[in-house]
């Protein structure tokens, strides 16, 4: 199925760095969402993207949804030894009343931090 | 529990034996869905449950995959013959029903359903 190209596939940084990572389709989508997503454990929501160019700031995270509708990056400052897991972006199609939690997801960053 | 709970956690299987998935929501969501997870994937849609009614399965990838939610609350996700490709992460998903221009309302994700077959 369709999945979002999401880079880098992995990171390995050390604590106190920052960190970008990013999502490209080739489709439009209304809606883009960041998840985390913890050994074990379903994806968690991080941030939530409704409009585009929206910059949206969730503590020591930032994503933007890109002006073309096709793309999203998420930064995270200062990284802490927490912040290991992978990160999905993930988009969704539809917008308004119309729309439900049906999302195409990114293959994910793998992110580790060394202390 | 306050979370989306699903059982068992991990079930290995025989190629050709038929599996069954539960998945009980947080109390209230009236919005239901399944997503499969493979090995160093994202969960890809499966499918959509409003209430009782299934109002989207395009995403089930055969007629071996069945999805149900009769009383409009716990759902389980059938696979019936499986087969190696079927191994995967089922993750179920809730979220509270939503009209309006912001689009998608959270989804809380479970823990998933590990299955392995044989």
């Amino acid at each position: 199925g369709q999945q979002l190209n999401q880079s880098p596939q992995s990171m390995f940084i050390q604590e106190g760095e920052d960190v970008s990572m990013n999502c490209t389709s080739s489709s439009i989508f209304n809606t883009w969402l960041w998840y985390k997503q913890d050994p074990g454990e379903g994806p968690v929501l991080l941030i939530a993207l409704y409009k585009a160019g929206e910059l949206t700031s969730n503590g020591r995270l930032t994503a933007q949804f890109g002006i073309t509708r096709k793309d999203s990056f998420l930064n995270i400052s200062a990284s802490i030894p927490s912040d290991v897991g992978i990160y999905f972006c993930a988009g969704q199609m539809g917008a308004g009343g119309t729309s439900y939690g049906k999302l195409t997801f990114g293959q994910g960053t793998i992110l580790t931090v060394h202390p | 529990g306050a979370g989306v709970s699903q059982s068992p956690r991990y079930k290995v299987a025989k190629r050709g034996q038929d599996v069954a998935l539960r998945c009980d929501p947080i109390s209230g969501h009236v919005s239901l869905f399944w997503y499969q997870q493979a090995l160093g994937q994202g969960p890809e849609f499966l499918t959509y449950f409003q209430n009782e009614a299934q109002l989207d399965k395009s995403g089930l990838p055969s007629d071996r995959f069945f999805a149900e939610r009769p009383e409009g609350s716990v759902s389980t996700l059938k696979i019936q013959r499986t087969q190696q490709e079927d191994s995967a992460v089922y993750l179920c998903a809730s979220s509270l029903i939503w009209v309006g221009p912001r689009g998608t309302g959270e989804l809380f994700f479970g823990e998933g359903s590990r299955l392995t077959v044989l």
